[in-house]
């Protein structure tokens, strides 16, 4: 059984650049999740996919976007970064949708600086 | 809305001495609370979980944690401390009835031979 993989490992950007992180979801795992976690601060949820359908979004702008494949693997897009946009993004998968009964198991993270 | 507090930022301990990582709560329904640890650059994994079932939850590598509703708490213990357990540890909370976890802001462990 293989974990959550994630890729890039580290990206840097520029202001106002797009960037296309990638998550493959732990195997039978339908349900993924992103978080942004700030240097020193705790994950914030940016938004969570069931079955290749948005289940829900945090506070987020429009420019944090996403998509999930048939395979339920996903992606994290933003657009036009801010020098706000540096973080450590995380993705998390599990089995089953809006039920924290069901483990989330999280990636090693794409850490992503914007300069 | 739904929040957590982790009390101290920073805690030293000595190897084989108590660790206690604070952590409270609020919540408008009853939550599901979790504490997670994060090595150096590395992702997330779960220690436990608590999920309405019983109120003192054991977890990996010897940790615990107990819920008190009236406290709205969920601390996190381990009777002795290894060097492996230093590392930084978030404690979240989700409402029973919702799916997106709120993190605290974190409390780094240091542990000195």
């Amino acid at each position: 059984e293989t974990g959550v993989t994630q890729s890039p490992t580290h990206l840097i950007k520029t202001r106002g650049q797009q960037v296309t992180l990638r998550c493959s979801s732990q195997s039978g795992h339908n349900t993924v999740s992103w978080y942004q976690q700030a240097l020193g601060q705790g994950p914030q949820f940016i938004f969570q996919y069931y079955r290749e359908e948005e289940n829900g979004r945090g506070n987020f702008p429009p420019r944090f976007s996403g998509l999930q494949f048939p395979n339920y693997s996903s992606e994290l897009n933003v657009n036009a970064l801010e020098l706000d946009d540096s973080a450590l993004y995380l993705c998390a998968s599990s089995s089953g949708r809006a039920s924290m009964q069901e483990t989330q198991y999280f990636g090693p993270g794409t850490r992503l600086l914007v300069l | 809305a739904q929040s957590v507090t982790q009390l101290g930022s920073h805690v030293s301990v000595s190897e084989g001495a108590l660790v206690l990582l604070r952590c409270n709560y609020s919540s408008s329904v009853p939550p599901y609370l979790f504490w997670y640890v994060q090595y150096p650059n590395q992702g997330l994994q779960l220690l436990l979980k608590y999920t309405s079932a019983a109120t003192l939850v054991k977890g990996i590598n010897g940790f615990e944690a107990e819920f008190k509703k009236s406290e709205t708490s969920f601390h996190l213990t381990k009777p002795s401390a290894h060097m492996s357990d230093a590392a930084e540890y978030f404690c979240a909370v989700t409402p029973s009835n919702d799916y997106k976890l709120s993190f605290g802001a974190g409390t780094t462990v240091t542990v000195r031979a």
